[in-house]
């Protein structure tokens, strides 16, 4: 089993849609929770953290949910330039980064 | 731009040839590392360095080494490289470990080719 599993996707919505990415780990003892952007050929990036009690950044909103250990990203009015891949990151240890394996988001006109 | 950055940027090589990525960083980050990316895998972690000269296996290290004998510079070897070796490996480095407020930097990455 994976450390970090993702929905697959790919999603495929229209502009202005919400749309929503789920993501699952499997260490109880994870203690922190990112979600970060990689659009095509480039490096990922930072999106946003996510708090325990959620968070919201503009259009975006990230919760977590340790009991089942899973957390989520929420985009809202969804734009073209929305359009990425979507990667869960957990840190699993001390300094171990461990990322899943991605959800791409295409935003249609 | 948290100064990060990798060398070379493509390289082709031979099955059976030592391969060395460099990852060179200016913002003296303590922890460093190598990840792989390849389509339906998302990035896996190779190795990674919590400062100079300690270093620990991630989930793929089979195949390969690191070094960091500065605090700058983190660089990856495949010994001998094989076309399941052929992929995208990125460099990252945060501050201080993975806190809450953390954020990873990563290089520009590097495409290799082993034919």
């Amino acid at each position: 089993r994976k450390e970090v599993e993702q929905d697959p996707g790919p999603f495929n919505v229209p502009e202005g849609a919400t749309v929503a990415f789920n993501c699952t780990y499997s260490n109880s003892a994870s203690q922190s929770f990112f979600w970060y952007r990689q659009d095509c050929r480039k490096e990922p990036k930072l999106l946003m953290s996510v708090y325990s009690s959620g968070n919201e950044d503009g259009r975006f909103t990230a919760q977590l949910n340790r009991a089942s250990q899973y957390i989520s990203l929420l985009i809202r009015d969804s734009k073209l330039s929305d359009s990425a891949t979507y990667l869960c990151v957990v840190n699993v240890g001390a300094s171990k980064i461990i990322f899943g394996s991605g959800t791409r988001l295409s935003i249609r006109p | 731009d948290a100064g990060i950055t990798q060398s070379p940027r493509h390289k082709v090589t031979e099955t059976g040839t030592p391969v060395t990525l460099r990852c060179h960083q200016t913002e003296n980050h303590r922890y460093m590392y190598w990840y792989r990316q390849d389509p339906g895998h998302g990035l896996r972690l190779i190795h990674y360095s919590y400062g100079v000269k300690d270093t620990d296996k991630g989930e793929v290290s089979d195949g390969y080494s690191v070094s960091r004998s500065k605090t700058e510079d983190f660089l990856l070897t495949l010994e001998s490289a094989t076309s399941s070796q052929t992929s995208v490996y990125f460099c990252a480095a945060t501050p201080e470990g993975v806190s809450m407020n953390t954020e990873a930097f990563f290089g520009q990455g590097t495409r290799l080719t082993v034919v």
